[in-house]
């Protein structure tokens, strides 16, 4: 099965400036034959049902704003939040869904504000 | 609108069974693949399995295979989570989603349940 590590476990920034976090996976996430990479991630706050915000490694999801941004290929990839806002308070998580099942998401990576 | 709605809060005691639900609506149900995800208390998500309405083929994550069940009814449009006897390590909130494409179980959910906590204490 693969594995999805993240790090850092947790960040704390400023209103307004960049955050990024990292994200892992045992195998390469890259299906040579469409060229995508079967990566995904989410946004978690308290006592809400996680938000899509980015699949295809880097494709932001309807409705998720354009400071959302993902990269990233193969075994590693990062998720990119610019100008920070309070509401951007979550913890998030990246998933694979690669080949077969299971499906396995990332510890998680908590974003506070400073 | 697409959505899920998931059924309320349970409380349960070790040894008991249960069975928490799912309904979908605003799509065709049989052709998407619908996930449950396991939260435990301060903890990440768990990705624990998949069935597909349309012939109720389902997978299961290592750490759930023979611990849950995984089962639809597609004329009421809703899918189930069951489990035959609870153990206190039970005790999570539990999301329904649904995979982003028709037909494809390889794909992210972009569609989620409010969730079921569940909690099981003698």
């Amino acid at each position: 099965d693969i594995v999805m590590t993240q790090s850092p476990d947790s960040l704390a920034v400023s209103l307004g400036e960049r955050a990024t976090i990292n994200c892992k996976s045992s195998q390469s996430l890259l299906y040579a034959s469409n060229n995508k990479n079967y990566l995904a991630w989410y946004q978690h706050k308290p006592g809400q049902p996680p938000k899509l915000l980015i699949y295809g490694a880097s494709v932001r999801e309807s409705g998720v704003p354009d400071r959302f941004s993902g990269s990233g290929s193969e075994t590693d990839f990062a998720l990119t939040i610019n100008n920070v806002q309070a509401e951007d308070v979550a913890v998030y998580y990246c998933q694979q869904y690669f080949n077969d099942p299971p499906y396995s998401f990332g510890p998680g990576t908590k974003l506070e504000i400073k | 609108e697409v959505q899920l709605v998931q059924s309320g809060a349970e409380v349960k005691k070790p040894g008991d069974s249960l069975k928490i639900s799912c309904k979908a609506s605003g799509y065709s149900f049989t052709d998407y693949w619908i996930g449950w995800v396991r939260q435990k208390p301060g903890k990440g998500l768990e990705w624990m399995g998949i069935i597909y309405p349309g012939y109720s083929e389902t997978r299961y994550g290592p750490s759930f295979q023979g611990h849950v069940t995984i089962s639809v009814d597609t004329s009421i449009t809703s899918a189930f989570l069951q489990w035959d006897s609870l153990s206190d390590s039970d005790t999570a909130i539990f999301f329904c989603a649904r995979a982003r494409t028709a037909w494809d179980p390889s794909d992210p959910f972009d569609i989620w349940g409010q969730g079921t906590p569940v909690t099981v204490s003698s």
